[in-house]
This record gives C-alpha cells, sequence and structure tokens, in this order.
C-alpha cells in the first residue's frame, strides 16, 4: 500500500527531554512537510522540504529541527526549546514543492509532555 | 486580522438539508483554494478544490469563489450523518505556502 506513515501514533515525554516524530512515505513524493495543531488554531507550518537535503523554516520553527537524508523519510525532533510541545503533529508529502495543494496526509502523532 | 477565517461552529444541519460553509481570506493574490475534510483524531483529507471564480461541483458537494469579495464557500448536498466533521479551509497565497483556517465543525443530525 502506498502511503504515509507515522509513528507512534501517540507518545508522552517528560519535560527537558527531546523527541523525535517518524514520518515516512513510499509516495515518490519530493516535498514533504511537519504541521502542528492545536485546539482552535488550525494547522500551522513547522518545517517544509522540497527535495533531498533541502529544508525550510515554515511559519513556526523555533524549538524544532529536522532532516531529510532520504527521499522517504523526513523526522521531526522536538527539543526542549520548544516551550509548549504538546500537540498533534502531522506530516504530509506532495508530488513537487510547486503542487503544494495536493498534499497527503499521514495518520498523525499526538505528543503529551509533562 | 487572520489569514483565513471561518467561523468555529459547531454548525447543526438536520440529516437530507443542504450544509453552508464559509471561509474568507485576506491576501488578495491568494490563487489557489481548498476544502479539507477532518474526523475527530484523524488527519485532513482534501475533497475539494477549487481555482476560478464562481462554482464546482463534484457530487454532493460544490466549491463556490468569489475573487473580489475574498470569499470561499463549500456548499455539501443531501447531508448525512457521516458528514458530520470539521471542515478546514485553505488557501495558497505567494511561495505555494498553504495557510489553513481553523476549520468550521459540522453536525448533521438525524
Amino acid at each position: 500500500d502506498g502511503g504515509i506513515t507515522q509513528s507512534p501514533k501517540y507518545l508522552f515525554r517528560k519535560e527537558g527531554q527531546n523527541v523525535t516524530l517518524s514520518c515516512e512515505q513510499n509516495l515518490n513524493h519530493d516535498a514533504m512537510y511537519w504541521y502542528r495543531q492545536d485546539p482552535g488554531q488550525g494547522l500551522r507550518l513547522i518545517y517544509y522540504s522540497q527535495i533531498v537535503n533541502d529544508f525550510q523554516k515554515g511559519d513556526i520553527a523555533e524549538g524544532y529541527s529536522v532532516s531529510r537524508e532520504k527521499k522517504e523519510s523526513f523526522p521531526l525532533t522536538v527539543t526542549s526549546a520548544q516551550k509548549n510541545p504538546t500537540a498533534f503533529y502531522l506530516c504530509a508529502s506532495s508530488i513537487r514543492w510547486d503542487f503544494a495543494y495536493e498534499q497527503y496526509f499521514g495518520p498523525g502523532t499526538r505528543l503529551t509532555v509533562t | 486580522q487572520k489569514e483565513v477565517e471561518q467561523n468555529s461552529g459547531p454548525l447543526s444541519v438536520p440529516e437530507g438539508a443542504i450544509a453552508s460553509l464559509n471561509c474568507t481570506y485576506s491576501d488578495r493574490g491568494s490563487q489557489s483554494f481548498f476544502w479539507y475534510r477532518q474526523y475527530s483524531g484523524k488527519s485532513p483529507e482534501l475533497i475539494m478544490f477549487i481555482y476560478s471564480n464562481g462554482d464546482k461541483e463534484d457530487g454532493r458537494f460544490t466549491a463556490q469563489l468569489n475573487k473580489a469579495s475574498q470569499y470561499v464557500s463549500l456548499l455539501i448536498r443531501d447531508s448525512q450523518p457521516s458528514d458530520s466533521a470539521t471542515y478546514l479551509c485553505a488557501v495558497m497565497g505567494g511561495g505555494n505556502k498553504l495557510t489553513f483556517g481553523t476549520g468550521t465543525q459540522l453536525k448533521v443530525e438525524l
């Protein structure tokens, strides 16, 4: 089956710990994205990658880091510098950056930091 | 002013009625407009997109765009309980960046 996988579905961490969220796609898409969703705030772009070995900051990149060493993978690290890390994190991909509208979303990871 | 605004709802409609969801945007240069459906606890799913002024129909869904008024809407005909979800409006502006609204919760009642 083709698609985007995110793991784990639920993640619990203590404050002060870094945590890495996995995102893998087998759609052969060039572009990948990370969003954060909080209640009542819609989706906000954290980072995006137009192509392998390249990535750009989105609107709320502070406290996050990413890598894009392989086309299929775009992991997101939530660092201890992120002040409010508890949220629903969504990974998405599209064929190319200029086909951003056809974004396919993964199932999401719900991160809780206490 | 938010870049993409939606009424959070909930919007309640009886089964079989037409549900009308609205969205306004601030960037006059926006070119492309999208509607995503998101069930509770799930990821968004693209259901409609529109680029030109006027109406675009796909099954029970109709997207309407008025660029002069910076307004886009989604009509759902013959609403079903399975349509109960949050509907996200998304607008693509310069740089191919997709900006999402906060979503409107739709409840279709039996």
